[in-house]
């Protein structure tokens, strides 16, 4: 079964730092997303990706965070300069025409 | 706007009892629902979803959920828990317009005891 594929795992990162999490999602899937939970809550949305381009974001994905898919397979996530509450679980999602999601297994952000 | 609630954080059920976590959303027009399981330390899994056609839906693991437009519920069930059932059940909606995101409701954690 196809699988959307994040790395890595677990980054820890020192706060001001700049982090980049990767996903690869499923190849014949048409949107992207990018969630986070932090510990104890709930799933957010934080921004969604068709096109090549943002079609929508949430109140959370400021101007710290961007996204890019730079080579039509890799879908990124950057955190330019990391703060303590980024740490989070930061899931990729990948969905079909007829919403068929498909989450990755999270990346586990630290922020120290 | 749409929204999700599911009621209660937190349920405890004996082995081998009835297993019900509640969700209600509200959306101006029919959703499409889901439920998602989330064990310790891991990713969100599918368990079902509701799309059209039939409104119970049956999933993995023995789950299954009825969607109720009357009442704007998509409510969880299993017949039989397992200690295995331990985790954290999240129930979320969809709008149907484009790529919307999926809304997630604030999560049920159900524990299993022998």
């Amino acid at each position: 079964e196809p699988e959307v594929t994040q790395t890595p795992s677990h980054q820890v990162t020192q706060m001001g730092q700049e982090v980049i999490l990767r996903c690869v999602p499923i190849s014949n899937h048409l949107y992207f997303y990018w969630y986070r939970q932090i510990l104890g809550q709930k799933v957010e949305f934080l921004v969604s990706f068709y096109n090549n381009e943002i079609s929508e974001k949430s109140e959370i994905f400021d101007d710290q965070f961007s996204v890019e898919r730079p080579d039509g397979s890799n879908f990124t996530l950057k955190i330019r300069s990391t703060k303590l509450e980024d740490s989070a679980m930061y899931f990729c999602a990948s969905m079909t025409a007829n919403y068929g999601y498909t989450f990755g297994s999270g990346t586990r952000l630290t922020v120290v | 706007a749409q929204s999700v609630t599911q009621l209660g954080s937190h349920v405890s059920v004996s082995e081998g009892a009835l297993v019900l976590l509640r969700c209600n959303y509200s959306s101006s027009v029919p959703p499409y629902l889901f439920w998602y399981v989330q064990y310790p330390n891991q990713g969100l899994q599918l368990l079902l979803k509701y799309t059209t056609g039939a409104t119970l839906v049956k999933g993995i693991n023995g789950f299954e959920a009825e969607f109720k437009k009357s009442e704007t519920s998509f409510h969880l069930t299993k017949p039989s828990a397992h200690m295995s059932d331990a985790a954290e059940y999240f129930c979320a909606v969809i709008h149907l317009s484009g790529n919307t995101p999926l809304v997630f409701g604030k999560g049920t954690r159900l524990s299993v005891i022998a």
